[in-house]
């Protein structure tokens, strides 16, 4: 079955150091893929997404990511995180002609130590 | 542009009663979500709807859930009878596109059910 997994649960880390959100998907056929971010007591908002053309996709608030066809990766990253994007992070995947369902991964916790 | 609103934003009741929650999706988003979310958990989808059809409502709890999107617009999602594992955020989302486009959501709506 097509699946989304996000590797870390949970990822402490102190400011200003760098972080990396890993998330994986299952199959090789076409997929566009999505990172959402929701703050304590928030809605969800889009982060970034890869929907074709350069593997390396840039988003709000520093963060980037990189899709990796090969190893059917979607890792996230930020170079020096702040307190403020102590948050849940969340991987989402579509895949080609599946209705255009939309998969979830579980999310992973950033918690971002002064 | 607005986004996609949700009432109400909390609501409590007691198991067995039933509730109901609204969603207006953004204007000319053919594509409507509701999600479950469980404290600590990703978001889990329970219906799908193309303008005022339904693409997916394979996870829905079809006994207690039901969920409709007349002309297209808004919706509404029922739970009768509540019971108590239906407490959760209730989360509407909108995209222009299917799974392919960026989702927009709502505030959502925290239901405990006691």
């Amino acid at each position: 079955a097509q699946s989304v997994t996000q590797l870390d649960s949970q990822v402490p880390v102190f400011e200003e150091a760098p972080v990396e959100l890993r998330c994986n998907y299952s199959s090789s056929v076409s997929v566009y893929l999505f990172w959402y971010v929701q703050y304590p007591n928030q809605g969800l908002q889009l982060l970034l997404k890869y929907l074709s053309g350069s593997t390396l996709v840039k988003g709000i608030n520093g963060f980037e990511a990189e899709f990796n066809k090969s190893q059917t990766s979607f890792h996230l990253r930020k170079p020096s995180v702040h307190i403020s994007d102590t948050a849940e992070y969340f991987c989402a995947v579509t895949y080609a002609g599946n209705n255009r369902k939309l998969i979830w991964g579980l999310g992973t916790s950033l918690a971002v130590n002064p | 542009e607005a986004g996609v609103a949700q009432s109400p934003r909390y609501k409590i009741i007691e198991k067995r009663q039933s509730v109901a929650f609204w969603c207006n999706p953004i204007s000319g988003h053919a594509t409507l979500y509701w999600y479950q979310q469980i404290l600590g958990q990703g978001p889990k989808l329970l219906i799908q709807f193309q303008n005022n059809g339904v693409v997916d409502d394979s996870q829905l709890p079809k006994d207690r859930f039901s969920a409709e999107r007349l002309k297209g617009v808004d919706s509404t999602l029922k739970i009768q009878p509540a019971k108590l594992e239906d407490s959760a955020v209730y989360l509407c989302a909108s995209t222009l596109q299917g799974g392919v486009t960026e989702a927009f959501f709502g505030q959502g709506t925290r239901l405990t059910v006691v």
